[in-house]
């Protein structure tokens, strides 16, 4: 089974409107990274958050770690519509860099 | 900078005949990931190397899949005989040592009829 689980599957909101995805996983783990993948295209990632930290910021993006409920979220302000496109949680854990993916959430962002 | 580049983009061949997929990582990079996606089962990992030593390819389907690394900065995927369940889009991912973020090709999109 998937090790990061993404909720909610799809997302529609307005431009300008923040946007929620949270992410949920069942081991310990390394670290935590988010992707986004825009139709037609491969992942690009996002942000990186260590087992040991909480919050990462990146430009309108803010990552949060939860690592005793093993939950993260990905807030994306004042979304745009470019913004539009499927985000994957990914996991590591272990001695080795293989990273586990979610099955994604499809974001809609109406201009 | 050139980012990793996959080839063919798409591919459309008959079953039973061999595909190969080439992937070109980004220099310097020391590890690379095959992944297959299909909307049934998401993105599956199929095998991962680190400086040309193939480390985990618990996710390689079966004997009719095999992938090598004939220089640091270039791989394939080599199905044979290929399958109409192998249609998918295959992409190929590196990064520069362990836990550190993957850069990923825009994928091959195979077809087999």
């Amino acid at each position: 089974s998937q090790q990061g689980e993404e909720d909610p599957q799809a997302l529609s909101i307005q431009e300008g409107e923040n946007a929620t995805m949270n992410c949920s996983y069942k081991t310990s783990i390394n670290n935590l990274q988010w992707y986004r993948q825009n139709s037609g295209r491969g992942l690009v990632h996002l942000i990186l958050i260590r087992s040991n930290e909480r919050e990462k910021h990146s430009g309108r993006l803010r990552v949060t770690l939860d690592t005793s409920k093993k939950s993260s979220s990905l807030l994306i302000t004042a979304s745009r519509a470019a913004d539009t496109a499927s985000y994957f949680c990914a996991t590591d854990a272990g001695a080795n860099s293989k990273l586990t993916f979610g099955k994604g959430i499809t974001l809609s962002v109406r201009p | 900078d050139a980012g990793v580049i996959q080839s063919p983009r798409h591919e459309v061949t008959e079953m039973g005949q061999e595909v190969t997929l080439r992937c070109k990582l980004i220099s310097g990079h020391n590890s690379l990931f095959w992944y297959r996606q299909t909307m049934m089962r998401g993105l599956e990992l199929l095998i991962y190397f680190n400086n040309n030593v193939p480390i985990d390819d618990s996710g390689m389907p079966e004997d009719r899949f095999s992938a090598k690394m004939p220089n640091a900065s270039f791989s394939t995927l080599k199905i044979q005989p290929s399958e109409p369940r192998d249609s998918a889009v295959y992409f190929c991912a590196s990064s520069f040592g362990n836990f550190q973020p993957q850069h990923f090709g825009d994928g091959t999109r195979l077809s087999i009829l």
